[in-house]
């Protein structure tokens, strides 16, 4: 079946942009997760939704990023007023949360290469 | 704070020639341990999930071990397909986030 896409695959910016990221998960699975990966760097976990229950956003490095997710879905990463340092990889995974092993496992999108000039 | 450690960070082998790579890890309440495989401007790619010390996954020339410190990904008589970068991470606690660990890059020649 279709696994996790994510658009645009490149977006070069200005800085003091804002952008938006997409994300759609991989249909019926309930948990959604946003991760960025810096160059040399491992993935960095940002976001997590789970349902209908308050979004996990303990690993947002700051107010200028922030996340929704639209009727249990499709996912939107906004960065506002972008600075070079937000320069990396977003990739987004999704899980299934229910039925049998492996339900946890996280399954990732091709990922957002995000240039701020 | 859980961390994850990931050696060696870089492994050229030649075709055939087995090896491991070892992710250790030191962690509050580990709840599950999983290996990825990424490959250049992909997302990473999944590949096993380990539970509990003493367990072990293979899937074609791969397999993947666990202790109460550490998981090793053996790889035996590698291919050049199997150059990528392998990544390693842990789900801790009562959150389902992953910690990752900064990936081994292995390249396999003829």
């Amino acid at each position: 079946g279709a696994g996790v896409s994510q658009s645009p695959s490149n977006k070069v910016t200005e800085k003091g942009k804002d952008v938006e990221l997409r994300c759609d998960p991989i249909s019926g699975h309930t948990a959604l997760y946003w991760y960025r990966q810096s160059l040399g760097q491992g993935l960095e976990f940002l976001i997590y939704f789970q349902g209908n229950s308050a979004p996990d956003k303990s690993g947002l490095p700051s107010d200028r990023f922030s996340a929704e997710r639209t009727g249990g879905s499709v996912s939107t990463l906004t960065i506002q007023r972008t600075q070079q340092e937000d320069s990396a990889v977003y990739l987004c995974a999704s899980s299934p949360l229910s039925g049998g092993p492996p339900r946890e496992t996280q399954y990732f999108g091709p990922g957002t290469r995000l240039l701020v000039l | 704070e859980d961390q994850v450690t990931q050696s060696p960070e870089a492994l050229r082998l030649q075709e055939g020639e087995s090896s491991s790579l070892n992710c250790s890890y030191t962690v509050s309440g580990l709840r599950g341990l999983f290996w990825y495989r990424q490959d250049p401007g992909k997302g990473p790619e999944f590949l096993f999930t380990l539970y509990s010390a003493g367990e072990e996954k293979e899937k074609e020339r791969l397999k993947a071990t666990l202790t109460k410190k550490e998981s090793f990904l053996h790889i035996t008589a590698p291919k050049p397909e199997d150059s990528a970068t392998y990544l390693c991470a842990v789900r801790t606690g009562g959150g389902n986030k992953l910690t990752f660990g900064t990936g081994t890059q292995l390249k396999v020649e003829l």
